[in-house]
């Protein structure tokens, strides 16, 4: 069974903070996508990385991939307010045909002005 | 009205009452699911739609029945529930079923309570 274990699993920093969040898993996934989502409301896609050791950024967030594709973070810069949330990495099980996305269990960001 | 629409957005229910949730879709997608969300644990995937069939049945309890009369509506029918069923409801949906890189478009979700 294919696991992902993200953590922390609970941060709380002040504004201007800089934070990592962690997924790791002892499998090999084909992608991984991370999600964020906000009191009330459903998980909202940020980003795609597909490639092992890549790295994207998004503004003052920047996702990278493990080399083996078993792992990945995301690294938030500057932390504000608005990124207060619950962040979730989720693995792309590519290896049959059905596909399946496996996800963590999530990180609640809490950000403090 | 754009993306995935959910209703309702909260419900409480006894053990021995019938409710529907329903689940609407206005980007042409052609498949859509079905998540569980409770406190610490990971999302779980319970049923998957691709053009209208059932793809995939988690091994979810038969107290829980899905339906989808056409590629923008889902339903899951509810009955007899237990209080451990309390959780988020979450619908997504893609444009193809999920097999590598589709992005998924959640809705809001149910906030289902089991008294």
């Amino acid at each position: 069974t294919q696991l992902l274990e993200q953590s922390p699993q609970f941060l709380s920093i002040q504004e201007g903070e800089n934070l990592t969040v962690y997924c790791n898993s002892s499998s090999v996934f084909s992608s991984l996508q991370w999600y964020r989502q906000e009191p009330g409301e459903g998980p909202v896609l940020l980003v795609t990385v597909v490639t092992g050791g890549e790295v994207k950024k998004l503004k003052r967030l920047t996702f990278q991939f493990g080399d083996a594709r078993k792992d990945s973070s995301l690294h938030i810069t500057a932390a504000q307010p608005g990124d207060t949330g619950l962040y979730l990495c989720a693995g792309g099980d590519g290896s049959s045909n059905t596909g399946k996305l496996i996800f963590g269990q999530g990180t609640t960001l809490q950000v403090k002005p | 009205e754009t993306g995935v629409t959910q209703t309702p957005r909260h419900l409480v229910m006894g053990m021995t009452n019938k409710k529907s949730l329903k689940c609407e879709q206005h980007l042409g997608h052609n498949a859509m699911y079905w998540y569980k969300q409770s406190a610490k644990k990971p999302l779980e995937l319970m049923f998957v739609y691709s053009l209208e069939e059932r793809v995939e049945n988690n091994s979810v309890p038969s107290r829980f029945s899905p339906e989808c009369p056409n590629s923008s509506h889902l339903f899951l029918h509810l009955h007899t529930l237990q209080p451990e069923d309390s959780a988020l409801y979450l619908c997504a949906s893609s444009q193809d079923r999920w097999i590598t890189n589709e992005k998924l478009f959640f809705g809001s979700g149910t906030q289902l309570s089991v008294l």
